[in-house]
Formats: structure tokens, C-alpha cells, sequence
């Protein structure tokens, strides 16, 4: 267990719906990162909230948000599903600001297909 | 631009070195990492490096850096079947910059 905790770990959804992924990041971490795991595209970095505000932005969709809560939650938003949404989207938490120094703590991921 | 590349695929036997190679573009680069990836679970780091580093050793794992021509490599002694997974070779240039991930190359070790 590696301290950061997402939900669900699986999600199968209709075309056109909209979701919220949920992430908790591990104690202590201030930041919070988003990425999109597929086959074709590789691990792609979203966004990144640092202690409730957005910190930096990736390749997100407009269909895309997120935000992170007071308590330092973070919830990824995707909606108007289309196919090629389907993927891995894991959740990363680091103490600062910036993960450079030591790295992130990555969840084990929500695996979202989109049928 | 930031752009990380290694080649997809290893495949090793069991007792033998691996030797995971990876290139990077942006010189300004500060920070190079290896993460893990097991099935069905998240990245998790290994190890880092820093740019002003050539090489960083932790017990079966060799990091070997070559600044000059942006190459990276992660060498794993005595290689084990627990250590099949993917390996993610990744760069930051520090501050607030954010951590640009490799496609990733996929270890499979024979017993």
C-alpha cells in the first residue's frame, strides 16, 4: 500500500456519460497529480493541484477537470466519454510543490472503460 | 521539448544482468528517476539520480548516467522473475516543473 488510495479501481460507462475519479493523497503530501495511462499514448501528465489550488496543467481535455478539497482530496472530472477516453488514470502525491526532489507516490489506478 | 524514449521490450534470464536503457532531450534536466510498474498496480519509485551525478548504486541496482550524449540506464544485477514489470524511465528539470515519463519498457524474465 503505497498511501495513496483511489477509487473505484474499475469503471465501465457509456459513451456521452460523465465521471468522478477519486483520489486521496498519502499523508502529509500537499500535491497532487493526475495522469492518463494508455496503450497508444504512454503515461501523460494532466494536472497537478498543490494544497487546494492548480499548480500546472498537461495535456487535459476541455472535457477534463479537476480540483483538489480542503482536506487534500483530489477528484478528476471527465466528461462526454468517448471511446478513446478509455485508459488508466492514476493519482501521484508529493510533499511540495514540486515531486522533482524525491519522486511520487503513485496509486494503483481507476481503470476506466468507456463502452 | 521534453521527450523520453526507451525501447519497449527486454527479455532476460533469470540470474543474468538487465540492462535498461533510456535517452532524454532537454538538456536542462535535473533530475532523472526509474520507476517500476507491476502488474496491476501503480508506478513506484526505484530510484534517482541527479544531473551532476554519473553513476548511483543501490544493492542489485546500478544507475548510470552519460549527461554528454542524455543517456540514461538502469542496470539490475543478479535479475529475478519478481523483477518483471515495466520500467519507466522519467526527467524533471526541478522547481516547479513537472516529471516527464518515458513510454516505458517491459522486462520479462524467463526462469
Amino acid at each position: 500500500d503505497s498511501g495513496v488510495t483511489q477509487t473505484p479501481k474499475h469503471l465501465i460507462t457509456a459513451t456521452g456519460q460523465r465521471v468522478t475519479l477519486r483520489c486521496s493523497p498519502r499523508s502529509g503530501d500537499l500535491s497532487v497529480y493526475w495522469y492518463q495511462q494508455s496503450l497508444d499514448q504512454g503515461l501523460q501528465f494532466l494536472i497537478q493541484y498543490y494544497n487546494g489550488e492548480e499548480r500546472a496543467k498537461g495535456n487535459i481535455l476541455e472535457r477534463f477537470s479537476a480540483q483538489q478539497f480542503p482536506d487534500l482530496h483530489s477528484e478528476l472530472n471527465l466528461s462526454s466519454l468517448e471511446l478513446g477516453d478509455s485508459a488508466l488514470y492514476f493519482c501521484a502525491s508529493s510533499k511540495g510543490s514540486s515531486g522533482a526532489l524525491y519522486g511520487y507516490t503513485f496509486g494503483s489506478g481507476t481503470r476506466l472503460t468507456v463502452v | 521539448g521534453e521527450d523520453v524514449e526507451q525501447s519497449l521490450f527486454l527479455s532476460v534470464r533469470e540470474g543474468d544482468s538487465s540492462v535498461i536503457n533510456c535517452t532524454y532531450t532537454d538538456s536542462s534536466s535535473t533530475y532523472l528517476y526509474w520507476y517500476k510498474q507491476e502488474p496491476g498496480a501503480g508506478l513506484q519509485l526505484l530510484t534517482y539520480i541527479f544531473s551532476n551525478m554519473d553513476m548511483k548504486q543501490d544493492q542489485r541496482l546500478t544507475v548510470l548516467l552519460n549527461k554528454k550524449d542524455k543517456h540514461l540506464s538502469l542496470r539490475i544485477a543478479d535479475t529475478q522473475t519478481g523483477d518483471s514489470a515495466i520500467y519507466f524511465c522519467a526527467e524533471s528539470r526541478g522547481g516547479y516543473q513537472k516529471v516527464t515519463f518515458g513510454t516505458g519498457t517491459k522486462l520479462q524474465v524467463i526462469p
